[in-house]
């Protein structure tokens, strides 16, 4: 089972939105509403932002959003802040033999 | 407070063998899938293996299987990875992780370097 493709990097100014997508095929990403997104600072673990492609767990801010179209789900960070600098990675359920997949990541820059 | 400590890491020769251990503690260990991602240095994260709640499922990554092999007791609150014939590749900071629905990892230990090299 192959990644899920993520941009490398993504970057914007202060109070900015961006958008990260994550495309994988028929078979994960869009066959299943198991898409999660999280957060990792750097020497952190990874924190969860976003679960079932659009769920936002209680103590999130609002500013983060999940959703998907067709094979390929997105995270929205709105009103872009300092502290939003980390790397991202998608996650779902594939129908493959090993039933679990990571993106391949994506780097936010705060400019 | 729910907290999930791993510990067993350290360094190993190619084709060694090493145990990690996952400690849980804040909730009611046994109702949980639990679940081992890792994170080679500089790299992304890479799941590794899943067992249910009462180890009637397991399953593991192609890069793992038939050489890693995940277990749990429920009476100690405690998962494990039991990882043979380490090879170079297999280097990575080791996470513990709660699932509380597919693919959805809501708690994460600090994670446990495990080196492997000559």
């Amino acid at each position: 089972q192959s990644a899920l493709t993520q941009p490398a990097s993504v970057s914007g100014s202060p109070g900015q939105s961006i958008t990260i997508s994550c495309t994988g095929t028929s078979s994960d990403v869009g066959g299943y509403n198991y898409v999660s997104w999280y957060q990792q600072h750097p020497g952190k673990a990874p924190k969860l932002i976003i679960y079932e492609v659009s769920n936002r767990p209680s103590g999130v801010p609002d500013r983060f959003s999940g959703s998907r179209s067709g094979n390929t789900a997105s995270l929205t960070i709105s009103g872009l802040q300092a502290e939003d600098e980390a790397d991202y990675y998608c996650s779902s359920y594939t129908s493959s033999s090993t039933p679990y997949v990571f993106g391949t990541g994506t780097r936010v820059t705060v400019l | 407070e729910v907290q999930l400590v791993e510990s067993g890491g350290g360094l190993v020769k190619p084709g060694g063998s090493l145990r990690l251990s996952c400690a849980a503690s804040g909730f009611t260990f046994s109702s949980y899938t639990m679940n081992w991602v890792r994170q080679a240095p500089g790299k992304g994260l890479e799941w590794v293996s899943t067992i249910t709640s009462s180890s009637s499922y397991i399953y593991y990554a192609d890069s793992v299987k038939g050489r890693f092999t995940i277990s749990r007791d429920n009476a100690k609150n405690s998962l494990y990875l039991q990882m043979n014939s380490l090879r170079a590749e297999d280097t990575a900071v080791y996470y513990c992780a709660r699932a509380i629905i597919e693919m959805t990892y809501d708690y994460w230990g600090q994670g446990t370097l495990v080196t492997v090299s000559s």
